[in-house]
Formats: C-alpha cells, sequence, structure tokens
C-alpha cells in the first residue's frame, strides 16, 4: 500500500508567520502534489514536483511556495501566512505514467488567526 | 471556469438501493477519469477509474460509465451502505497533460446512505 504522510493534522498558527507542511512517500514516486479543499470549491492544485528540485505552479500558486530536496519529501511553504490561507491542504504521490491514479495523505487542517 | 462539474452538491439514498452520482466535463482533451471517495477529516481515496477508450468499468459493488459524446460520467454503487456515506469527487486527467498524471477535479458531492 502507498503511504503518504504530512507531518500535522492539524496546525494554528498567526499571520504574517512563515509556516512549513511537511509530505512524505514511501513509494518511490516520481511525482508529488499539494492541494487545498475549500468547502464548495474542491480540491484545487497549488504546485507539483516531478523529480527532485523540479516544481511547477498549479493552478493557484500565490502566496505559496515548494521545496523537494529529496525524492520522497516534498514540502509546502506558506511565506507569510494570511487569513485566506485557513483550509485543508492535502498532499498527494503518484507514479509517471499513464492511467496512474494519485494517492492522498490524510491532510492538514491549517487554521490560520 | 469549471471543467469538471458535479452539479450535486449532495444525494441521499436508501441503505441497499442504487446511488448515482454524477458528473460533467468541458474538456474533450481529457482522457482519463477518476473517483474518489473521502471521509471528514480524512484524504481521498482513490475508488475507480475509466480511460477514455471505454464506457464501463466495474469494480465490485462500485461501476463507472463515461458517455464521451456527452461528456458525462457517472458513478453507480449497488447495493449502496451506511459505510459508503462520503464526499465523491470525480477527477479527470489531460492527454496533454504529460506523464506527470495531473488532475483536475470536481466540486464534490456529499452521499448520505441511510439505514
Amino acid at each position: 500500500d502507498v503511504k503518504v504522510t504530512q507531518s500535522s493534522r492539524y496546525l494554528v498558527k498567526r499571520t504574517g508567520e512563515k509556516v512549513f507542511l511537511e509530505c512524505v512517500q514511501d513509494m518511490d514516486h516520481e511525482n508529488m502534489f499539494w492541494y487545498r479543499q475549500d468547502p464548495g470549491l474542491g480540491l484545487r492544485l497549488i504546485y507539483f514536483s516531478y523529480d527532485v528540485k523540479m516544481k511547477e505552479k498549479g493552478d493557484i500558486p500565490e502566496g505559496y511556495s515548494v521545496s523537494r530536496e529529496k525524492k520522497e519529501r516534498f514540502s509546502l511553504i506558506l511565506e507569510s501566512a494570511s487569513t485566506n490561507q485557513t483550509s485543508m491542504y492535502l498532499c498527494a504521490t503518484g507514479p509517471t505514467g499513464n492511467n496512474q491514479p494519485q494517492h492522498f495523505g490524510d491532510g492538514t487542517r491549517l487554521s490560520i488567526l | 471556469d469549471q471543467q469538471v462539474k458535479q452539479n450535486s452538491p449532495s444525494l441521499s439514498v436508501q441503505e441497499g438501493r442504487i446511488s448515482i452520482l454524477n458528473c460533467d466535463y468541458t474538456n474533450s482533451m481529457f482522457d482519463y477519469f477518476l473517483w474518489y471517495k473521502k471521509y471528514p477529516a480524512e484524504g481521498p481515496t482513490f475508488l475507480i477509474s475509466i480511460s477514455s477508450i471505454k464506457d464501463k468499468n466495474e469494480d465490485g459493488r462500485f461501476t463507472v460509465f463515461l458517455n464521451k459524446s456527452a461528456k458525462h460520467l457517472s458513478l453507480h454503487i449497488v447495493p449502496s451502505q451506511p459505510g459508503d456515506s462520503a464526499v465523491y469527487f470525480c477527477a479527470a486527467r489531460r492527454s496533454d497533460g504529460g506523464a506527470t498524471n495531473k488532475l483536475i477535479f470536481g466540486t464534490g458531492t456529499l452521499l448520505a446512505v441511510q439505514p
């Protein structure tokens, strides 16, 4: 079974703080993804990475950055947290190749006060 | 611009009956479609998928139908069980999306199966 581990299930931070969300996968997958889930909006892609040190913007990258220094680890960074970044953050991983599903971690519920 | 649409935010079904969840898409470049199930406070779990070269895929109680001409897919759950109560997301992949399998998700449908 694919295991995707997100470092925190719940996190509370203050406006203006720099926030790090960590994700680790154990399946040696090339691709890793960060989404946020908000009511009525579904899952929206923030950033993804297809290899170590490689990253591409998703649909809503503003206010976020990412880091992938090792294949198994993909970090999402909120440079200066704002209240509109309060959300559920989901990390996913998937292999390269056609018709392969992504597999998700359990999510981090982040609240920015 | 919502390329993958789930127009029903919620659905209530009696235990033992069929649940039908619907999804519409607008981009004819989508070639691979998936359904995920999500319980509260957990991540989405992959349920079933279908390639655009097929019109049906079945896995136990779950069947996905694809109608390419209508740009419509549906998930059938028969028989429905209370443990199926969750939010269901459909997702689609663009054929020119490269090998990363980048997905576009719908907004989700909350299924409630009543005992």
